[in-house]
């Protein structure tokens, strides 16, 4: 079965740091990656998704990341962190079929002036 | 961009009550979701709805809970006698597809406390 690990619950950045959100993943076919954001009060969001089609994947809102089946990992990142990019940010992953959508547990991004 | 709406945004029961979290989903799409959060935990996959019935569901969604589509725009969860770990935040999703890649699209949830 597949899943995915977020490390860290909480991680907290300047404004204009980089920002790093980690994402480990397992699965024993080739998988569908995804990276969601919750903003307050909101619905989760797709940021980004890993379809096989390029290993460096841009997303919304200058967010990226990147996909490496040696380190099973799907980093999100971002250069330079904005005020209004304070969220919860879900890794999650998918494989063939009619297979469930499979989260990690989040992390929360704070940004601090 | 279209969205899925859950009302209420906030429920609150006693514990043995009965509760329908109501959704609507995407006007063209034909698959629907149901997911749910414990806070401080992860975001977990209750159910998945296709063609009138149930696709798939995992070990969470036992005799307690039911789901239906009423009518053509509705999509509902029901928890027969909730209990007080039933309280988390529950999300409803909806894709045009069932492709693995197709990407799902969520409401903002409804956040259900049991007393």
């Amino acid at each position: 079965a597949q899943s995915v690990t977020q490390l860290g619950s909480h991680v907290s950045v300047s404004e204009g740091a980089l920002v790093l959100l980690r994402c480990n993943y397992s699965s024993s076919v080739p998988p569908y990656l995804f990276w969601y954001v919750q903003y307050p009060n909101q619905g989760l969001q797709l940021l980004l998704k890993y379809t096989s089609a390029a290993t460096l994947v841009k997303g919304i809102n200058g967010f990226e990341a990147e996909f490496k089946k040696s380190e099973t990992s799907f980093h999100l990142t971002k250069p330079s962190a904005h005020m209004s990019d304070a969220a919860e940010y879900f890794c999650a992953v998918r494989t063939s079929g009619n297979t469930p959508l499979v989260f990690g547990k989040g992390t929360r991004l704070s940004v601090i002036a | 961009e279209p969205e899925v709406t859950q009302t209420p945004s906030h429920q609150v029961t006693q514990m043995g009550q009965e509760v329908i979290l109501r959704c609507v989903p995407i006007s063209n799409h034909l698959y629907f979701y149901w997911y749910r959060q414990i806070l401080g935990q992860k975001v977990e996959f209750l159910v998945s709805f296709y063609n009138n019935e149930i696709s798939e569901k995992s070990e969470i969604f036992d005799d307690q809970f039911s789901v239906e589509r009423p009518d053509g725009s509705n999509f509902t969860l029901k928890i027969r006698s909730t209990k007080l770990e039933d309280s988390a935040m529950y999300f409803c999703a909806s894709t045009k597809t069932r492709d693995s890649y197709e990407k799902l699209f969520f409401g903002s949830g409804t956040q259900l406390s049991v007393l």
